[in-house]
C-alpha cells in the first residue's frame, strides 16, 4: 500500500536561511509526488509535482523538489526563506486510479 | 485558482443533528473528493466521486454519506452529528484520480459539533 512520511512535525528556520522539508514514500512503481502548502485559514495549494523524467523540479514561491528513487525520497528545498512562507507543508503520492496519500504535514516557523 | 467552493465555511451545531456540507466547481472535473483535517492526522480522505452518482468510501467514511447528482456539486452529509466529527473539511477536484493529475482545494469548512 502507498504511503507517505513526513519525519519532522515542526521546523523552525532563520529568515533567509535554506529550507529543506523531507518526504519519504513507500510505493512498488514510480510514483506520482506532489508538494502542497496550506496557510492558516486556507486550502491547500500545489507547490510543485513530480511525474517522470528530471529528478529535479521546480515549483512556485521559488521552491524545488529532488525525487530520488534510492532512497524513496522527495525533498523540498528553497535557497533563502522568507517570512511569508510560514505555513504548513504537506507531502502527497498518486497512483492511477487512487486519490492521493498525504504526509501528515510539517508546520514550519520562520524566525527573524 | 479553481474554482472550488464549500458551503458554510463555518458551522456549528449539537450532538445527534444531521448536517450537510456542499462542495461546488466551476472546472467540470470529473473527480471530486472529500476529507477531513485533524491536527496530528494531515488530510484523510473520507469519500470520493468519479462522475455523476458514482461514488466510493475512503479511509475514513463511517458516519458519512455523500450525493453528486451534477457535475458540479458533490454533497458530504453527517446523518447524526457526533462530537468526534468536530474538524474541518476540505472538498478537492481533480481531472482523473492520482496519477499524473493533481488535485486543487477549495478553502475548506470549519464545523463544530457541541
Amino acid at each position: 500500500a502507498q504511503s507517505v512520511t513526513q519525519p519532522d512535525i515542526h521546523i523552525t528556520v532563520s529568515e533567509g536561511a535554506s529550507l529543506e522539508l523531507r518526504c519519504n514514500y513507500s510505493y512498488g512503481a514510480t510514483p506520482y509526488l506532489f508538494w502542497y502548502v496550506q496557510s492558516p485559514g486556507q486550502g491547500l495549494q500545489l507547490l510543485l509535482k513530480y511525474f517522470s523524467g528530471d529528478t529535479l523540479v521546480q515549483g512556485i514561491k521559488g521552491f524545488e523538489a529532488e525525487f530520488k528513487r534510492s532512497q524513496s525520497s522527495f525533498n523540498l528545498r528553497k535557497p533563502s526563506v522568507h517570512w511569508s512562507d510560514a505555513a504548513e507543508y504537506f507531502c502527497a503520492v498518486g497512483a492511477a486510479g487512487t486519490a492521493l496519500i498525504f504526509g501528515k504535514g510539517t508546520t514550519l516557523s520562520v524566525s527573524s | 485558482d479553481a474554482g472550488i467552493t464549500q458551503s458554510p465555511r463555518h458551522k456549528v451545531t449539537e450532538t445527534g443533528t444531521p448536517v450537510t456540507l456542499r462542495c461546488h466547481q466551476t472546472e467540470n472535473h470529473r473527480y471530486m473528493y472529500w476529507y477531513r483535517q485533524d491536527p496530528g492526522h494531515g488530510l484523510r480522505l473520507i469519500h470520493y466521486s468519479y462522475g455523476v452518482k458514482d461514488t466510493d468510501k475512503g479511509e475514513v467514511s463511517d458516519g458519512y454519506s455523500v450525493s453528486r447528482s451534477k457535475t458540479e456539486d458533490f454533497l458530504l452529509t453527517l446523518e447524526s452529528a457526533t462530537s468526534s466529527q468536530t474538524s474541518v473539511y476540505f472538498c478537492a477536484i481533480s481531472e482523473s484520480t492520482g496519477g499524473g493529475q493533481p488535485q486543487h482545494f477549495g478553502d475548506g469548512t470549519r464545523l463544530s459539533i457541541l
